[in-house]
């Protein structure tokens, strides 16, 4: 089955220091999306990558779906206190809609 | 406010006694979800629902049953049968299932088995 994997598993920077967690999965997606929870909290979606080498940017963070449309990576630049939490990309294959495993960022300050 | 409403929000059940959760969501979605979710680990999708009285079983179905009666509710009981059912739990919804939807989720339940 679809599996989608990221990585690295877990991050502690400090802050002002850019921050990258990568996704990849098996099969090729329709498009992915991306989510943060916050420690204690419930995922919340950040943002959705539809096209083919498509790249969004929020402020500090920037999405990217590769070519192929298997993997994707989200890069925090100048990580702040307020960043920390863990971040699931989530891939849609045939039909379902696949967390991947998440990335947990620690920022000391 | 509109939103996805689960609860308890903490809950401790005994070994071999079932216990519901409830998921009521005010969103006026078509689709809802249940997940688990694991200290450290990702979601697992348990079940979901693309519609009133159907749903289907997800990755991790096996333990768990749901109901679908009324478009905004969507309760999951765990039963005894699930062997290790302490985790976290998350209810979600979307518009409906299917690419390029959102999927919002609720403030999450916490089940302890003592």
């Amino acid at each position: 089955g679809q599996q989608v994997m990221q990585i690295p598993q877990y991050q502690h920077v400090q802050e002002g220091e850019d921050f990258t967690t990568y996704c990849n999965s098996s099969t090729t997606l329709s498009n992915i999306q991306w989510y943060k929870q916050r420690p204690g909290g419930h995922p919340v979606f950040l943002i959705q990558l539809v096209k083919s080498g498509e790249v969004k940017k929020q402020k500090r963070l920037t999405f990217q779906f590769g070519e192929a449309k298997k993997n994707s990576s989200l890069h925090i630049t100048a990580t702040q206190t307020t960043d920390v939490g863990t971040y699931f990309c989530a891939g849609r294959g045939f039909q379902k809609l696949v967390f991947g495993t998440g990335t947990r960022l620690l920022v000391s300050p | 406010d509109g939103g996805i409403t689960q609860s308890p929000k903490y809950l401790f059940r005994k070994e071999g006694q079932n216990v519901t959760l409830s998921c009521e969501q005010n969103l006026n979605h078509d689709a809802m979800y249940w997940y688990r979710q694991d200290p450290g680990q990702g979601l697992r999708l348990i079940y979901y629902s693309q519609i009133v009285n159907d749903f289907q079983k997800g990755d991790i179905a096996e333990g768990y049953s749901v109901s679908r009666e009324k478009k905004e509710s969507f309760p999951l009981t765990v039963t005894s049968a699930q062997k290790n059912p302490t985790a976290f739990y998350l209810c979600a919804s979307s518009i409906r299932q299917g690419a390029g939807n959102t999927i919002y989720f609720g403030e999450g339940s916490w089940l302890t088995v003592v």
